[in-house]
């Protein structure tokens, strides 16, 4: 088990709401990214937060945002939810320094349904 | 773009044998890393193993060794000695070095279903 953990675990929404997600990143880590996980199929990278700061975007569009805490946790926010956002959301934390390659450590996910 | 293929949708071993996980993967850059992650029915994503792309040495984690060959950009896994706890979902990912407007994206492939047959 990772020290990162995501909330809720599973969540229903309708077509058109909006739905915020959060993770804790794992003591000691600095950075979120977090990735979308739709069934069968290997996640995709949204975007990356670090120093409170969006600093890596994938192939997402705009309503998806995000925020990253003085604690290092964060939040995804998916507006004017579309059926195909209905996916596994991955967050991942890890502890940037200059030159690492650090590694991601994942949480357990929401799974979320847009109806 | 970077892209990672895993051309065995599903593969299954016997208790206590070998597999081997094939994975590929393409892209212009020298310097980047390479990991497996296994994703077991509970949907938690766990490391298994990690390698740097300028390390000639192949990583090793008790069980799980890879077989990286960086010229022809391939990246397998190997398990040894199988267990049944071992039955998960493989994806294999790839991480840029470079910095960038995807900076710290990983790129992940398809997936492999790894059956473990008692």
């Amino acid at each position: 088990e990772t020290g990162v953990t995501q909330s809720p675990t599973h969540l229903i929404k309708t077509r058109g709401q909006q739905v915020t997600l959060r993770c804790s990143s794992q003591s000691g880590h600095n950075t979120v990214s977090w990735y979308q996980q739709a069934l069968g199929q290997g996640p995709q990278f949204i975007f990356q937060y670090y120093r409170e700061e969006e600093n890596g975007r994938g192939n997402f569009p705009p309503r998806f945002s995000g925020l990253q805490f003085p604690n290092y946790s964060s939040e995804l926010n998916v507006n004017a939810l579309e059926l195909d956002d209905s996916a596994l959301y991955l967050c991942a934390s890890s502890r940037q320094s200059r030159g690492s390659g650090e590694t991601q450590y994942f949480g357990p996910g929401t799974r979320l349904l847009v109806l | 773009a970077q892209t990672v293929t895993q051309s065995q949708p599903e593969m299954s071993v016997q208790e206590a044998e070998t597999v081997t996980l094939s994975c590929t993967y393409d892209t212009s850059e020298s310097d980047y890393y390479l990991f497996w992650y296994k994703q077991p029915p509970s949907r938690q994503m766990i490391l298994v193993i990690r390698q740097e792309a300028y390390k000639q040495q192949n990583a090793t984690e008790n069980r799980f060794s890879v077989n990286f060959q960086k010229a022809a950009k391939s990246f397998s896994l190997k398990i040894s000695d199988s267990q049944l706890g071992d039955a998960a979902m493989y994806f294999c990912a790839y991480r840029s070095a470079m910095g960038g407007t995807s900076y710290g994206k990983l790129t992940f492939g398809q997936g492999t279903i790894l059956t473990v047959h008692p």
